[in-house]
């Protein structure tokens, strides 16, 4: 089994959808969770993270389930500018690896 | 203020050829990871820098490939007798101390490595 896994979509969405991405990881031991996002042919960047049950940033919304290792990203309000792969990232305590998934892209059309 | 940076941000050469890639992080960051992304995959963990020693370099594939950081700053990857497989995306990230893994790490553009 992979240590993360994400549906690869694509994720095709108008603009003003909400979209739900989900993530399950298989190292329980992971204590941080981060999501990136990733535009064609550019570097990750930081979307949000994840420390504790969950976090809010504008119309992006991330919730953890330790319990059922599942995290989740939420984007209300679709724009086109949000269309990329995300990409969750659980951290391997006390190494400082990230662990990327293959990440979930997302299309949003006009 | 300056990110991380990488240079080439490409590179192409012939198989069986010694590569160096290069990374600036970010300044007063002293933890630095190599990461690895091949064409329509995730990212691939290679190296990681604390200061200058390398408590993990799991993720090398082969010892075709090396990586020294000086003076806890640049770092350089070196691939030796490149394959075509090696092909990929190389990035560096950075962070501030790389203690218990709860920083955000901050990406450089990448190298982009094709060889022939």
């Amino acid at each position: 089994r992979k240590e993360v896994e994400q549906d690869p979509g694509p994720f095709n969405v108008p603009e003003g959808a909400t979209v739900a991405f989900n993530c399950t990881y298989s190292n329980s031991a992971s204590q941080s969770f981060f999501w990136y996002r990733q535009d064609c042919r550019k570097e990750p960047k930081l979307l949000m993270s994840v420390y504790s049950s969950g976090n809010e940033d504008g119309r992006f919304t991330a919730q953890l389930n330790r319990a059922s290792q599942y995290i989740s990203l939420l984007i209300r309000d679709s724009k086109l500018s949000d269309s990329a792969t995300y990409l969750c990232v659980p951290l391997r305590i006390n190494t400082g690896k990230l662990i990327f998934g293959q990440g979930t892209t997302l299309q949003v059309k006009p | 203020g300056a990110g991380v940076s990488q240079s080439p941000s490409n590179k192409v050469t012939e198989k069986g050829k010694d590569v160096e890639l290069r990374c600036d992080p970010i300044s007063g960051h002293t933890a630095l990871y190599w990461y690895r992304q091949s064409l329509g995959q995730g990212l691939e963990f290679l190296i990681y820098f604390q200061g200058n020693s390398a408590p993990d370099k799991s993720g090398l594939p082969s010892d075709r490939f090396s990586a020294e950081r000086t003076g806890g700053s640049v770092s350089t990857l070196t691939i030796q007798r490149t394959q075509q497989e090696d092909s990929a995306v190389y990035l560096c990230a950075s962070s501030l101390a790389g203690l218990a893994g709860s920083e955000t790490q901050y990406f450089g553009p990448g190298t982009r490595l094709l060889v022939l």
